[in-house]
């Protein structure tokens, strides 16, 4: 069984400033995809980029990217020039591949505070 | 995502009573998927299904619960009995079947379903 661990419960960031939040997990397979949600006081669930594990170059979207290191099973997001809006709850998961869609394994979140 | 709709978004039972939550998927999309999230913490997958079929109910509780998709109209997560422990955020999401998807799974707004 797959398992993701986020060891940071909380986090705080000025605004225009850079956060790094970070994600492990554990599985035996090869062939899987990384994801970070976003989940603000609205509660709904949003995705923010995404990773295949067979790709060696890090996932990017505007002011987000992750720094995706498979040998480490190690995937943080970093998030640039930080908004108001970013405050959320962010969940890192993990779907094995296989051919077809599957079940999301999630972590059990960071909380991103962005200060004035 | 929000093609992924989800009512009621706010739902009361008492105990003992029944409670049903729909889904319907984004357009295009053959693969549900049912989460929840219990307060303060991350969601734990439940049940997927594709139209007519379960998939994996890996993450369902023994009794009380159930799900459908059947061929025409939204997929139904059903609550038997409710008892407070049932108190949660139960989200649904969903992907487009077949390997050249992207395997990205879209989640809806979420059902609060608040058992008094």
């Amino acid at each position: 069984a797959q398992t993701v661990t986020q060891s940071q419960p909380e986090m705080s960031v000025q605004e225009a400033e850079t956060v790094t939040l970070s994600c492990t997990y554990d599985t035996s397979e090869n062939n899987y995809y990384l994801f970070w949600y976003k989940q603000p006081p609205s509660r709904q669930m949003i995705l923010v980029i995404r990773q295949e594990a067979y790709k060696q170059q890090n996932a990017t979207e505007n002011r987000f990217s992750v720094n995706f290191q498979k040998a480490a099973k190690s995937f943080s997001l970093k998030i640039s020039d930080s908004q108001l809006g970013d405050t959320a709850m962010y969940f890192c998961a993990f779907m094995r591949y296989t051919g077809t869609a599957s079940k999301l394994t999630f972590g059990t979140g960071t909380r991103l505070q962005v200060t004035l | 995502n929000a093609g992924v709709m989800q009512n009621p978004r706010h739902l009361v039972r008492r105990r003992g009573q029944e409670a049903r939550l729909r889904c319907s998927p984004m357009k295009g999309h053959s693969h549900v998927y049912w989460y929840r999230q219990l307060p303060e913490e991350g969601l734990k997958f439940m049940v997927y299904l594709q139209k007519e079929n379960i998939i994996d109910e890996s993450g369902m509780p023994k009794e009380r619960f159930s799900a459908e998709f059947p061929k025409e109209g939204p997929s139904i997560l059903r609550i038997q009995q409710v008892v407070r422990g049932d108190s949660a955020a139960y989200f649904c999401a969903s992907s487009r079947s077949g390997p050249h998807s992207g395997n990205t799974i879209y989640f809806g707004e979420g059902s609060w379903l608040t058992v008094v």
